[in-house]
């Protein structure tokens, strides 16, 4: 299947400090990206809908100036934590898909975990 | 909110194949059945997906009612590494977004 790199995978930072996560995809592209957040023993929640070109949609309850999500190509979205305090430490997951009629799938990153001290 | 239902649990014994059903009465015409699986710490793989008719490939096999309100994940001969949650998922078959429920914790038992 396709391929969706996700970079980096493990980072500690300060309270305070913003933290950048990449995510591309590698050999498609991918008009429409989407970022997830998953807490421990629970399931994957959907944050935002990165589209490129143009505005992320945020999920109701994410703040957006916190969260900022940027898609300037058609492989590469990133998300930044602002100001990042320790109950923004979770397991960042961002997905492409393939827009493929007939075989619309979404791929997934292996994920970020940000642990905020 | 999650338009499927799955049970939280299952164990399955190691060779042999793992049933993981899923309930999606409300389903519409033009939506597609989805699995994905998420092995601890990493993320989601995409497993299979259909309409209306069964779906084999490498990996699991998915049979769909035929009025299409509930479906079955069947991996053949399960592993210790098919030890992961799965989640079944509802959606069109387009650019949309996932949303993802409880899904199924599945244990393969040596």
């Amino acid at each position: 299947g396709a391929v969706v790199s996700q970079h980096p995978s493990w980072v500690i930072c300060k309270s305070g400090t913003s933290v950048k996560i990449e995510c591309r995809s590698l050999d498609f592209q991918a008009t429409t990206m989407f970022w997830y957040r998953q807490f421990p023993k629970q399931s994957l929640m959907l944050m935002a809908t990165s589209n490129e070109g143009s505005k992320a949609t945020y999920e109701q309850g994410v703040e957006k100036d916190k969260f900022l999500i940027n898609h300037a190509s058609l492989t590469l979205s990133t998300l930044t934590v602002t100001s990042a305090h320790p109950e923004d430490s979770s397991f960042y997951i961002c997905s492409a898909s393939t827009g493929n009629q007939g075989k619309n799938i979404q791929y997934f990153g292996a994920g970020t975990r940000l642990s905020v001290l | 909110d999650a338009k499927t239902t799955q049970p939280p649990s299952m164990d399955c014994a190691e060779g042999r194949a793992a049933n993981l059903p899923c309930n999606h009465s409300t389903i519409s015409g033009n939506e597609y059945v989805y699995w994905y699986r998420q092995i601890h710490s990493q993320g989601p793989q995409y497993i299979i997906h259909g309409l209306k008719n069964n779906e084999t490939n490498e990996m699991a096999s998915l049979i769909i009612t035929e009025d299409r309100k509930s479906s079955t994940l069947i991996l053949p001969h399960a592993t210790l590494r098919d030890t992961a949650v799965y989640y079944c998922i509802v959606r069109l078959n387009r650019d949309d977004k996932i949303i993802f429920g409880k899904g199924t914790r599945l244990h393969i038992l040596p």
